[in-house]
């Protein structure tokens, strides 16, 4: 029943790695996000889909890639990573793309540590 | 111009107290203000949203205030209980870059302690 869902919850692995996080929502929405906060809680937005289709790419490395096999799933796989990585995402949907993106459903996160 | 600044970073306040948290934003292409309320392990949940034609909206114990001519916008959680005691995010939306697509900013959030 849980309107948008990430997998996984925590994720610890070592520098280097590659790792992928899940997202799903069952809203409905056309329109999906990733967020990153860091450890002061800052939320930055990192990429928005809309119907399957970038829109939003914010100034973000490129060992970051964004994949939305359909509009309810954005994922977000992350090449070699690294310590500045640590931060928890938060995976997002609205409706839209026009200002009724203010209405933004959150997933719980997903607690990323890269040692 | 897309930010949007958010202060205090931190606010202690009494039970039953009056918590109120400001914003300021410089970009007058601003069109919808929502307050984000973010529990500690959990994503941030839409609290009560404003437009900028309206000065005034109330939600239960929640308010949003807006000074369209000063560029800013505050929350005011009346009887303030421990359960209020989250972090707070005010927000607005613009468009991205010029494009056709909006997106949402941030401000750096308040972690609000109400405390017995």
């Amino acid at each position: 029943d849980t309107a948008v869902s990430q997998t996984p919850k925590y994720l610890v692995t070592q520098m280097g790695n590659d790792k992928s996080i899940k997202c799903e929502q069952n809203l409905g929405h056309d329109t999906m996000y990733w967020y990153k906060q860091d450890s002061k809680k800052f939320l930055k937005i990192m990429f928005s889909y809309n119907n399957k289709e970038l829109i939003i790419n914010e100034t973000v490395p490129n060992r970051f890639s964004p994949k939305s096999p359909d509009k309810a799933h954005l994922n977000l796989h992350i090449n070699s990573l690294e310590l500045g990585d640590s931060a928890v995402y938060f995976c997002a949907s609205s409706q839209g793309t026009g200002t009724g993106v203010y209405e933004q459903y959150f997933g719980p996160g997903t607690r990323l540590t890269v040692t | 111009q897309q930010q949007v600044k958010q202060s205090p970073q931190s606010l202690i306040v009494q039970k039953g107290g009056i918590s109120i948290i400001n914003c300021a934003y410089e970009n007058t292409a601003f069109d919808y203000f929502p307050w984000y309320q973010q529990f500690p392990g959990k994503g941030p949940a839409l609290l009560i949203a404003i437009r900028p034609d309206v000065s005034e909206k109330k939600e239960g114990r929640f308010t949003i205030s807006f000074n369209k001519s000063a560029k800013q916008f505050s929350l005011h959680i009346m009887d303030s209980q421990p359960g209020d005691s989250a972090t707070y995010f005010c927000a607005a939306t613009g468009r991205y870059s010029g494009a056709g697509s909006y997106q949402l900013t941030f401000g750096k959030g308040t972690k609000l302690s109400v405390i017995p």
